[in-house]
């Protein structure tokens, strides 16, 4: 059991459509990074949200975007989506060094 | 440019082999060093971790890596492979040039053999 739940654990949508993903951190923790990992990479950093901000942001357009709620769970909105959004998205939990990734979402855009 | 490179995508071994993977990166100052695995439909685990020292790291599954600051590079072994080892790697870097984002490294597919 990773600690981190993300839901959905797949998706399909259609080029042009928006996406919400949702994720619960591990007990205790309070920082809530999202990756994505297309097909044979690693995963790619996105943002990270703690105390409810984006803390940081990784090299993604701004139709990529997040929230955190006060009970530190966290979601990613993708706007516009393209073919090339297909991936698997990642969220991780931090309470200290290191993060805890949850299992991910799916996203296949056609 | 900032990366984290991982020289092998793909290896194939017979049980009881001994296995290195390597791990590069280019980052400067201080740095935070991290292996996880991805078992076949599984959630990416941390395998081991590095923040300072003792450069010789251990972790679970009888798995080790060492950092050696002059080369840049934060290798992983294991004595002895078992079939159970077949996952994809993922060597990671948390730089503080690069605030609190882990870097990934490409990955490294292993698929040992009975």
């Amino acid at each position: 059991d990773a600690g981190v739940t993300q839901s959905p654990t797949h998706l399909i949508k259609t080029r042009g459509q928006q996406v919400t993903l949702r994720c619960s951190p591990k007990s205790g923790h309070d920082t809530v990074s999202w990756y994505q990992q297309a097909l044979g990479q690693g995963p790619q950093f996105i943002f990270q949200y703690y105390e409810e901000e984006e803390r940081q942001r990784g090299n993604f357009p701004d139709r990529f975007s997040g929230h955190q709620f006060p009970n530190y769970s966290s979601e990613l909105n993708v706007n516009a989506l393209l073919l090339g959004d297909s991936a698997l998205y990642l969220c991780a939990s931090t309470g200290g060094k290191g993060a805890f990734f949850g299992q991910g979402t799916r996203l296949t855009v056609v | 440019a900032q990366s984290v490179s991982q020289h092998n995508h793909h290896v194939i071994l017979s049980e009881a082999a001994s296995l290195e993977l390597g791990c590069n990166y280019s980052y400067g100052g201080t740095v935070n060093l991290f292996w996880y695995v991805q078992y076949p439909g599984q959630h990416l685990q941390l395998l081991l971790k590095y923040f300072s020292g003792d450069p010789l790291v251990k972790g679970i599954k009888g798995f080790e890596a060492e950092f050696i600051k002059s080369k840049f590079s934060f290798n992983l072994r294991k004595p002895s492979v078992q079939w159970s080892d077949t996952a994809e790697y993922f060597c990671a870097v948390n730089a503080l040039e690069a605030g609190y984002a882990l870097n990934f490294g490409k990955g490294t597919s292993l698929l040992v053999t009975p």
